[in-house]
């Protein structure tokens, strides 16, 4: 299996743009979670979904994220309007039930 | 509820010395426990993980670490230390809540610095 996929890798946007972030879990993983990091803050939990289905969205700062996963194999993250205080690695990570998560390579999101 | 606190944001210790990485949590029910490495500018990944069976636990590059119900603790260490493990350490709790679902929850982090 190729791991946890995320796309882009990086992105640059200016401040009120919309952004979207991508991951492709783990194929039969049931689990995933969407993680934001940065050196104030450290690693956050924004919001986890088990078997398509929000469990648990209160890490979501505010209204202007949303996450949506619409099958098994894809889930998106979405900002808008994008501020610059979202500037942040974002994480998606999958797990089977009773395992370890697996993380994605992470997407570094600039709002300038 | 479930918590990680992990002692120690910044540790340093020399090339050769033992490493201590401390990891406390606290669960309601019977958890699994994980560390996990981040290397910069990459994502976490699994050094080692506690599921109920074994209480000292081996990990990839010559981590290990030891559950002890008695002192709800998970420290990981490492006899002697290498450059290559300066890196950020995160534990971690992961256990079903009243829902059914499994939470998971990470610690602040500690950041390990090797000297040569």
């Amino acid at each position: 299996d190729a791991g946890v996929i995320q796309s882009p890798r990086h992105e640059v946007t200016e401040m009120g743009q919309e952004v979207t972030l991508r991951c492709k879990p783990i194929s039969g993983h049931d689990y995933l979670f969407w993680y934001r990091q940065t050196m104030m803050r450290g690693l956050e939990l924004l919001i986890y979904f088990n078997n398509n289905v929000p469990i648990d969205d209160s890490g979501m700062p505010e209204d202007r994220f949303s996450a949506k996963m619409p099958n098994a194999s894809f889930s998106t993250l979405k900002i808008q309007p994008s501020e610059p205080r979202d500037s942040a690695v974002y994480f998606c990570a999958s797990k089977l039930t009773s395992g370890e998560q697996f993380f994605g390579p992470g997407t570094r999101l600039t709002v300038l | 509820a479930q918590s990680v606190t992990q002692l120690g944001s910044h540790v340093s210790v020399s090339e050769g010395a033992l490493v201590l990485l401390r990891c406390n949590y606290s669960s309601s029910v019977p958890p699994y426990l994980f560390w996990y490495v981040q290397y910069p500018n990459q994502g976490l990944q699994l050094l080692l993980k506690y599921t109920s069976a074994a209480t000292l636990v081996k990990g990839i590059n010559g981590f290990e670490a030891e559950f002890k119900k008695s002192e709800t603790s998970f420290h990981l260490t490492k006899p002697s230390a290498h450059m290559s493990d300066a890196a950020e350490y995160f534990c971690a709790v992961s256990a079903y809540n009243s829902g059914g679902y499994q939470k998971v929850t990470f610690g602040t982090g500690t950041k390990l610095q090797v000297i040569p």
